[in-house]
C-alpha cells in the first residue's frame, strides 16, 4: 500500500507570497492532519480534516488555511508569507477521525521563506 | 495550554546498552498517548498508541508503559543498536481538546 505523499518536497518563496502544499493520504484513510515543525519546537498542530470538513484547528493565524477533497487529498495554503513560516510541514493520515488511531506521516515539505 | 514534556532532551548510549526515557503529560481527562520514532531524513513512524492506565506495549526490543493517574509514560529500548538512533516523540490527546500535542522529543544516539 502506498504511503502518504507530499508535494512539493522543497520550496523557496519570498515574503508576501502565498504557497499551497499538497498531501495525498494512504488509500482508505479519511483523516488528514497538518503539522508545522520549526527548529527547537515540537510538532505544532495546524488542523485536521475529515470527510472534507475541518474538524480541529490549532493556534495559528488565519493566513494558514486548508481544505480536503472528496478523494481525501488535502491542501494547505499559507498567504502573505513571513520569514517565521520557514519550517517543515508534515501531513499525517489516519483511518478515522480522532486520536486513538495511529497517524501515518508523509515525508514533509521543507518551506524556506526569504 | 497543554504541556507535554519529554526527558532527557538527548541521550548517547553504547551499542548493547538498555535505555529509557520519559514523557510527562497532564493527568486530567486522558484519552490517548502516542509514541513515534523519527529517523533523520525519514517520516515519523508510529510505535504505539496507548489508551488504558497500566497499558504495556511491546514491539521487538522496544516497549512502553503508561500511568495516566500520575501523567507519565516510559519508553524502553533493550540492547540498543545503532539503527535505533532517532528522535522519539510522544504525543498526548486530551479528551475535549480534539488535537494531538507533541513533546519536543528525545534524541537518541547509539554508538557502535
Amino acid at each position: 500500500k502506498a504511503g502518504v505523499t507530499q508535494t512539493p518536497r522543497y520550496l523557496i518563496k519570498t515574503r508576501g507570497q502565498q504557497v499551497t502544499l499538497s498531501c495525498s493520504p494512504i488509500s482508505g484513510h479519511r483523516s488528514v492532519s497538518w503539522y508545522q515543525q520549526t527548529p527547537g519546537q515540537g510538532l505544532q498542530f495546524l488542523f485536521e480534516y475529515f470527510s472534507e470538513t475541518q474538524r480541529n484547528k490549532g493556534n495559528f493565524p488565519g493566513r494558514f488555511s486548508g481544505r480536503q477533497f472528496s478523494n481525501s487529498r488535502s491542501e494547505m495554503n499559507v498567504s502573505t508569507l513571513e520569514l517565521g513560516d520557514s519550517a517543515l510541514y508534515l501531513c499525517a493520515s489516519s483511518l478515522m477521525q480522532g486520536n486513538t488511531y495511529e497517524q501515518y506521516f508523509g515525508p514533509g515539505t521543507r518551506l524556506t521563506v526569504t | 495550554i497543554l504541556n507535554v514534556e519529554q526527558s532527557p532532551q538527548s541521550l548517547h548510549v553504547q551499542e548493547g546498552d538498555s535505555t529509557n526515557f520519559t514523557c510527562s503529560f497532564p493527568s486530567s481527562n486522558f484519552y490517548a498517548l502516542h509514541w513515534y520514532r523519527w529517523e533523520t531524513a525519514k517520516s515519523p513512524e508510529a510505535l504505539f498508541v496507548m489508551t488504558l492506565n497500566g497499558d504495556e506495549k511491546k514491539k521487538g526490543r522496544i516497549s512502553a508503559t503508561l500511568n495516566t493517574k500520575e501523567g507519565y509514560s516510559y519508553l524502553y529500548i533493550k540492547g540498543s543498536q545503532p539503527e535505533d538512533s532517532a528522535t522519539y516523540l510522544c504525543a498526548f490527546y486530551q479528551g475535549g481538546s480534539e488535537k494531538l500535542v507533541f513533546g519536543k522529543g528525545t534524541k537518541l544516539t547509539v554508538n557502535p
